[in-house]
């Protein structure tokens, strides 16, 4: 079955980085865009990032821009975060998620997520 | 950027009975060209990462019991739980997909009354 696991999360001083991978299975993970999502201790879901499903195009939301590189490796059926100057701010539990169409044209729902793994920004 | 606003923030429903959420975009979410709303709605049970319920605004998800059901259009939307089961206690999300960046509502709790 389709499943997706997150990994690389844990305790980092603000400044510093963090990288955090997606691992997939059971789909065609080159056919498909892939998301970044997060949710801070007690809060709603925000969206981080989403990048295509070749590679070749990402976009950020404007709180990480400049700061996260979302990237994926299709031969080894992996995502990635790579998080830099991490903020307090950017404590949260980072979830990776699938696109549902075969190479969709642009960003659009998730239809399975991963569990998260937990990213903390503290001294 | 497009502000989805859920309400209630809470409800208590009891087993059996009707439950209703509501998501109102800020701006249109309908996308004339191919008369879709882009809006789907997920379930986050305690614990757990969130599902998928609906998309195109009233598209049920495979596997997702038809109690679950969605509607609306351009800007007001709303979920409804036609039987309000033990296992449907969960927070409830609406998203936008129309236009980047990607937004959720703020999240509706719903418990048993």
């Amino acid at each position: 079955q389709v499943r997706l696991v997150e990994s690389g999360g844990g305790v980092v001083q603000p400044g510093g980085s963090l990288r955090i991978s997606c691992a997939a299975s059971g789909f065609s993970f080159s056919g498909y865009g892939m998301y970044w999502v997060r949710q801070a201790p007690g809060k709603g879901l925000e969206w981080v990032a989403h990048i295509r499903f070749d590679g070749s195009k990402q976009y950020y939301a404007d709180s990480v821009k400049g700061r996260f590189t979302i990237s994926r490796d299709n031969s080894k059926n992996t995502l990635y975060l790579q998080m830099d100057s991490l903020r307090a701010e950017d404590t949260a539990l980072y979830y990776c998620a699938k696109d549902p169409f075969y190479h969709g044209d642009y960003l659009y729902y998730m239809d399975v997520w991963g569990k998260g793994t937990t990213v903390t920004v503290s001294s | 950027d497009i502000v989805m606003t859920q309400s209630p923030d809470s409800l208590a429903v009891s087993l059996g009975e009707r439950a209703t959420i509501n998501c109102k975009s800020s701006q249109s979410i309908l996308y004339v060209s191919s008369n879709k709303n882009y809006l789907a709605w997920y379930q986050q049970k305690p614990g757990q990462p969130p599902e998928l319920l609906i998309y195109w605004a009233s598209t049920r998800e495979s596997g997702v019991p038809d109690r679950f059901s969605g509607s609306g259009s351009g800007t007001n939307f709303t979920l409804t739980i036609s039987s309000l089961q033990a296992e449907d206690v969960a927070v409830y999300y609406c998203q936008q997909y129309y236009d980047i960046p990607l937004t959720f509502g703020g999240g509706t709790k719903v418990e048993i009354k």
